[in-house]
């Protein structure tokens, strides 16, 4: 089976720019986790949906990023403008929930943003 | 609020050694899943062992096993008979079971295996 899909692995772009990046969870998982990780901060959550919707978006740094996900099979990560301080490694994680156990969490090989 | 502690400096481990990585944490919940993940060099997160907190048996998968003790609030990874590409970064998470599906991670230990 096809794990978490993410796009582009690697992306470098210059200050001001807008930066996509693309998710695509495993199939029949209905929760969606988008991660940032630094060397100085480790990995953080940004944003997670369930069934579709966005339950806690308190991680997202601020008004530049926004994350959408108009299905159960794809999501987005936006940054507009972008800074060279979000030059970081960006992961998507999905995972099955049950109100019982913790799910686990399944990532993606990340996208590796340079902002120049 | 859930804190994960993981302190130890690098390590290096010899082929077909064992070797225990510590990770601590702190939690108020009753209920909790602890996780390890492995980041090698190329950058992955790998999904490694799962405890659950009312679990009585430690869990195992094939080489890995988590030595749970919860009194101590301690889920220590054991991996025996450790392979060249044990080599990664290795992170200790929790999260809730009930709540928000938030992961909390710690800081990461790495293991260098040396032949």
């Amino acid at each position: 089976d096809a794990g978490v899909i993410q796009s582009p692995r690697h992306e470098v772009t210059e200050m001001g720019q807008e930066v996509t990046l693309r998710c695509k969870p495993i199939s029949g998982h209905n929760s969606l986790f988008w991660y940032r990780q630094t060397m100085m901060r480790g990995l953080e959550l940004l944003i997670y949906f369930n069934n579709n919707v966005p339950i806690d978006d308190s991680g997202m740094p601020e008004d530049r990023f926004s994350a959408k996900m108009p299905n159960a099979s794809f999501s987005t990560l936006k940054i507009q403008p972008s800074e060279p301080r979000d030059s970081a490694v960006y992961f998507c994680a999905s995972s099955f929930g049950t109100t019982i156990t913790p799910e686990t969490q399944y990532f993606g090989p990340g996208t590796r943003l340079l902002v120049l | 609020a859930q804190k994960i502690t993981q302190t130890q400096p690098g390590m290096f481990v010899q082929e077909k050694e064992a070797v225990t990585l510590d990770c601590t944490y702190d939690t108020s919940d009753q209920s909790y899943g602890l996780f390890w993940y492995k980041q090698p060099s190329s950058g992955e997160m790998i999904f490694l062992i799962y405890q659950g907190s009312y679990d009585e048996q430690n869990a195992t998968e094939g080489r890995y096993s988590l030595n749970f003790q919860k009194a101590r609030k301690s889920a220590n990874l054991v991996i025996s008979a450790s392979q060249l590409g044990d080599s990664a970064m290795y992170f200790c998470a929790m999260r809730a079971v009930y709540g928000n599906n938030r992961l909390a991670f710690g800081k990461g230990n790495q293991v260098v295996v040396i032949p």
